[in-house]
């Protein structure tokens, strides 16, 4: 059974500092992975999305990379802003055949300080 | 639409009364996805639909709980007899077609059983 494992539960940063979120998985035969931002009170939007031949994906000041054979991926942020305080989910879509569903990590809850 | 719509957004019901959660996902997107979240977790697959048929109902918890797509857009989460434990938020995601695209959410449904 894939298990997800987020480190650090939750991260106090100040305004500026670069950034290093952790995902882990216990079964490397995975799809894609896939990091998603929830805010309070609200549902996930998708950040990034790595299929399992990918390295590493960019989007503005995020990059994710993903090691398959390890079962680890990291989200890195540069030059944080308040703005980016959030939750931030990590979740795996498996390669077993007709395999649709995400299995999600507990998420690493980030607060950027002014 | 533009995005996935839940509603309610919120529920309050007593225990074991019935209750329906209703999800419209994108238009066009055959491919849609419940998911249960609690406090401090992150996401658990319930079911998922492609088109009208409920591809893998492999997380639905127990037979009180019940979903249906009837024309493969709108889809309905339906529980019976609810229980204190059930109480969570409801999220609902769709996709274009199931395979390498990303997952929309919506912002989910908080459903409390008192």
């Amino acid at each position: 059974k894939q298990e997800v494992t987020q480190i650090p539960a939750a991260l106090s940063v100040p305004e500026g500092e670069n950034l290093v979120l952790n995902c882990s998985f216990t079964d490397s035969a995975i799809y894609n992975l896939q990091w998603f931002r929830q805010d309070p009170g609200k549902g996930l939007t998708s950040l990034l999305l790595i299929q399992s031949s990918q390295r590493e994906q960019t989007s503005g000041r995020l990059n994710a990379s993903l090691d398959k054979s390890s079962g680890r991926s990291t989200l890195y942020i540069a030059a944080s802003q308040p703005g980016d305080s959030a939750t931030y989910l990590c979740a795996v879509r498996g390669d077993q055949g007709g395999s649709e569903k995400l299995v999600f990590g507990k998420g690493t809850k980030l607060t950027v300080n002014p | 639409g533009a995005g996935v719509s839940q509603t309610p957004s919120n529920k309050v019901t007593e225990k074991g009364k019935y209750v329906e959660l209703r999800c419209d996902p994108i238009s066009g997107h055959t491919a849609l996805y419940w998911y249960r979240q609690s406090l401090g977790q992150g996401p658990e697959f319930l079911i998922y639909f492609q088109g009208t048929g409920a591809a893998d109902d492999s997380g639905l918890p127990n037979d009180r709980f019940f979903a249906v797509r009837p024309e493969g857009s709108v889809s309905t989460l339906k529980i019976q007899r609810t229980e204190r434990g059930d109480s969570a938020v409801y999220l609902c995601a769709s996709s274009l077609n199931a395979g390498d695209y990303g997952y929309t959410f919506g912002s989910g449904t908080r459903l409390t059983v008192v």
